[in-house]
């Protein structure tokens, strides 16, 4: 099975900081790569997918990148709706996993 | 609009089992491999099992590989998960999901399975 990890496991920031998250595959997934948003009580919600494809309806302040192993969320300018926490998944083989999660909370 | 609805958690006793059913609407239900993802209280998501648009390629994560089964009924619209040998690990909501590409795009409400005695 493919291990993902992400890193931190949680922050604090504030609105209009930029964060990055990053996670890591414990192999090689191609591109195969995506970041879903879970708030409290809801169901997960896709953000980007295939590494850096921005899903329909999602804000532009979230992109991904990387390759390979490494990839990284970034929200350019964060805003208090996205005070959540946020799990990469690689989609490349069987069990399809997820990251631990990184926790978004309010400084 | 594409939705997805989850039934048929409940409380069970360790060894029991438990059917949950998924019924979609909004989409064509054969063109999609669907997905359960489950979530333990207070931790993150787990990745369960898929089916593909027949049925006919389906794939368990290790923990639950020969307790559960995954299948669809494409005449109605509906996946289940079949849950046998219950254990107090297998504790979580459960949810349903419809592939995209390669990512899990439309989810469900989620149904909350608890496994205790």
């Amino acid at each position: 099975d493919i291990h993902m990890t992400q890193s931190p496991s949680s922050l604090s920031a504030s609105v209009g900081d930029r964060v990055t998250i990053t996670c890591r595959a414990s192999q090689s997934i191609s591109n195969y790569l995506n970041w879903y948003q879970q708030k409290p009580g809801k169901a997960p919600k896709v953000l980007i997918y295939a590494i850096s494809s921005l899903q329909s309806g999602v804000p532009s302040r979230f992109s991904g990148s990387g390759s390979g192993t490494d990839f990284t969320l970034t929200i350019s300018s964060l805003q208090p709706e996205d005070f959540a926490t946020y799990y990469c998944q690689q989609s490349y083989s069987t069990p399809c996993t997820f990251g631990p999660g990184t926790k978004v909370d309010i400084k | 609009e594409v939705q997805l609805v989850e039934s048929g958690g409940g409380l069970v006793q360790p060894g029991g089992s438990l059917r949950l059913s998924c019924v979609a609407s909004g989409f064509t239900f054969s063109d999609y491999w669907m997905t359960w993802v489950r979530q333990a209280p207070g931790k993150g998501l787990e990745w369960v099992a898929n089916i593909n648009q027949d049925g006919s390629e389906k794939y368990y994560v290790d923990s639950v590989r020969g307790r559960f089964t995954i299948s669809r009924d494409n005449a109605k619209n509906s996946m289940n998960l079949q849950m046998n040998s219950l254990r107090a690990d297998d504790t979580a909501v459960y949810y349903c999901a419809r592939d995209g590409r390669r990512e899990l795009v439309y989810w469900g409400q989620g149904t909350l399975v608890t496994v205790s005695s």
